[in-house]
């Protein structure tokens, strides 16, 4: 069974530029969270979806962030415009949903904003 | 608002000694308790998953406990090898239908050879 796919494995930007993260979830996973994690913390949530529905946003930043799940499958996360702050490790994860939530995390997207 | 605490927040112990990590979290109305396993520069291994009405969960040389009441989970690994370095995050789903997953910080590990 595939795993979570996660791109760009890095990314290195400037503080103001834009920057985007994709993640496809396991087939079949109705639920899809984008999770950062700062150096020497835990995950945080940012945006959780079922299917293409928005469950949980309330961490998001959305002056500067944005996410979409198109057709319940893929998600894009999107930082725009970046600040310092931002460099993190970006995590995707997905879960079937319906109250079964083991969850599985792709690799990351480790996020530098110079 | 759900918090999850992690103590150590570093552990060294030699290799083939048997080890206990810790995870608690404020509010025991929790659905699930997962623990994950992250390697430098890696995404998270789920290790085990303990549903609320179960006190244990076992696999191979790893046994995860859960006491909903006092909002604890312990994570026990025999017989540790180096293998087994790596930081070890515990995180708490609240309720079902809602499926959020807070995490702790977590403990870093490191077996000794």
């Amino acid at each position: 069974e595939a795993g979570v796919a996660q791109s760009p494995r890095y990314k290195i930007i400037e503080k103001r530029q834009s920057v985007a993260f994709w993640c496809n979830p396991i087939s079949g996973h109705a639920t899809l969270y984008w999770y950062q994690q700062i150096l020497g913390q835990g995950p945080k949530l940012l945006i959780q979806f079922q299917n293409n529905g928005v469950v949980d946003d309330s961490q998001l930043p959305k002056d500067r962030f944005s996410a979409e799940r198109l057709k319940g499958v893929d998600s894009t996360l999107k930082i725009q415009p970046a600040k310092l702050e931002d460099s993190a490790v970006y995590l995707c994860a997905s879960s079937l949903g319906k109250g079964y939530t083991e969850a599985f995390f792709g690799q990351g997207t480790r996020l530098t904003v110079v | 608002k759900q918090e999850v605490t992690q103590i150590p927040a570093a552990l060294s112990v030699p290799e083939g000694e048997n080890l206990v990590l810790n995870c608690s979290f404020t509010d025991s109305a929790i659905y699930n308790l997962q623990w994950f396993r992250q390697d430098p520069g890696k995404g998270l291994t789920s290790l085990l998953l303990i549903q609320s009405s179960q006190r244990e969960q076992t696999s191979g040389r790893l046994n995860a406990s859960l006491d909903k009441s006092s909002g604890r989970s312990t994570l026990y690994i025999a017989a540790s090898q180096p293998g087994d370095s790596a930081t070890y995050l515990c995180a708490v789903s609240d309720n079902f239908g809602n499926e959020k997953l807070t995490f702790g910080t977590g403990t870093r590990l490191t077996i000794i050879p």
